[in-house]
């Protein structure tokens, strides 16, 4: 009963290096997010796809990409690390309008 | 621009109390309020309450949705320990099928025995 998985849980990176983190989800969902969470400021989302083939701006893209690779996964991709992007990611997925996300344990990066 | 606060920031109740957590939103198109609690990991679903579905109960847990202040409550009866967590509230709006939330701060809630 996996249900959304990220890897890494804890990633350390210095300024400039590029990383990948990787959601996959188990439940056949159609649309899948990516969010940050910081002190203070709950949620926030990044980019997310609505449906397998298309993606999207959230409210703070700047800095990253993303892809959907296929129904099941969806990457997000810091280009240039910068220590303002140290962060716990979290990926979410839901299956259709009016249904609740669930969540994945998040990624904990740190940039130095 | 759109928004949810929510208030407090944060409390803390020792085990028995009754607490009640609020959640207020500005958003151009509501459709949905959903109430998430977040302990060490991910955000695990509570509640979703919707213009035909304003109130939810479960257990020692409950949620209002007042649509006409454009607001909600958590109320937790009875705490526990095991309630500590930060309690994340967020809106869905009805423009599109995208389903993006909008959270707001979250409430971290300390219950101590």
């Amino acid at each position: 009963n996996a249900g959304v998985t990220q890897t890494p849980k804890f990633q350390v990176l210095k300024t400039g290096q590029s990383m990948t983190l990787q959601c996959a989800q188990d439940m056949n969902h159609n649309s899948m997010y990516w969010y940050r969470q910081d002190p203070g400021m709950g949620l926030r989302l990044i980019y997310y796809s609505a449906s397998e083939g298309t993606t999207d701006k959230g409210e703070v893209p700047n800095g990253y990409n993303v892809s959907r690779l296929n129904k099941r996964e969806f990457s997000l991709r810091l280009e240039s690390a910068a220590p303002s992007q140290t962060s716990v990611y979290f990926c979410a997925s839901r299956d259709y309008k009016g249904q609740p996300q669930h969540f994945g344990d998040g990624t904990r990066l740190s940039i130095l | 621009e759109d928004k949810v606060v929510q208030s407090p920031l944060s409390l803390v109740v020792h085990e028995g109390d009754t607490v009640t957590l609020n959640c207020s939103y500005e958003v151009t198109n509501f459709r949905s309020l959903l109430w998430y609690k977040q302990e060490k990991k991910a955000p695990t679903f509570l509640f979703m309450l919707t213009s035909s579905g304003i109130e939810k109960k479960s257990g020692r847990l409950s949620s209002i949705l007042d649509k006409k202040e454009l607001s909600s409550i958590l109320n937790i009866t009875a705490t526990q320990t095991g309630d500590s967590a930060i309690y994340l509230c967020a809106v869905e709006e009805n423009s599109s099928n995208t389903g993006k939330l909008i959270f707001g701060q979250g409430t971290t809630l300390q219950v101590k025995p």
